[in-house]
């Protein structure tokens, strides 16, 4: 089965720097997807970024981007110019790649970073 | 697009009485998806359809837990009887097609759940 850990409960920034949040993840699949999702205290659960496992080049949006060592089964997560509303916790997750012509898979989720933005 | 819509948002109940959950997922996608979340535990799946057919339902904690999905637009999680430790706040999600896997799931705004 697969892990994700989140080894960070907490972490602050100060507004205007950057963070990175670490997530590391074990499998035994070659092929996979890897998540951060954003849960702020609305909790409404957010995407941020997604990374296909066979994809070298690392995923951006905007402001967030990923550090994604397959070799190292780590995928950290890189908030650049932090902003008030990035506060929130946020989730690693992982999916295999489908198995079958079913169609999606489930997440499996790591237990979370809560970051706090120090204005 | 309203997005997965649950209802209701907060559900008080007594233990032992019966609790359904409901959630209609975003039209055209054709995976459902159930969660719970608890300080202990995180965020955990506890079943999944894909075209209405239930996938993997080995995350359902015991026999009191049940869900359906008759059709692709309304999914129920049922709690028969309910008892204090299943208080949690029950996410659905929904996601589209993707034979290959990895497409984005689209999470509602949850029901948070209190059994006293």
């Amino acid at each position: 089965a697969q892990t994700v850990t989140q080894s960070q409960p907490e972490m602050s920034v100060q507004e205007a720097e950057t963070v990175t949040l670490s997530c590391t993840y074990d499998t035994s699949e070659s092929d996979y997807y890897l998540f951060w999702y954003k849960q702020p205290p609305s909790r409404q659960m957010i995407l941020v970024i997604r990374q296909e496992a066979y994809k070298q080049q690392n995923a951006t949006e905007n402001r967030f981007s990923v550090n994604f060592q397959k070799a190292a089964k780590s995928f950290s997560l890189k908030i650049s110019d932090s902003q008030l509303g990035d506060a929130a916790m946020y989730f690693c997750a992982y999916s295999t790649a489908s198995i079958s012509n079913f169609g999606n898979e489930k997440l499996t989720f790591g237990t979370g970073t809560r970051l706090t933005i120090i204005p | 697009d309203a997005g997965v819509i649950q209802s209701p948002r907060h559900e008080v109940t007594e233990m032992g009485q019966e609790v359904t959950l409901r959630c209609k997922p975003i039209s055209g996608h054709n995976s459902l998806f159930w969660y719970r979340q608890t300080m202990m535990r995180g965020l955990e799946l506890l079943i999944y359809f894909n075209n209405n057919v239930p996938i993997d339902d080995s995350g359902m904690p015991e026999d009191r837990f049940s869900a359906k999905m008759p059709n692709a637009s309304f999914s129920t999680l049922k709690i028969q009887p309910s008892e204090p430790r299943d208080s949690a706040v029950y996410f659905c999600a929904s996601s589209p097609l993707a034979t290959s896997g990895g497409a984005q799931q689209y999470f509602g705004p949850g029901t948070r759940l209190t059994v006293t």
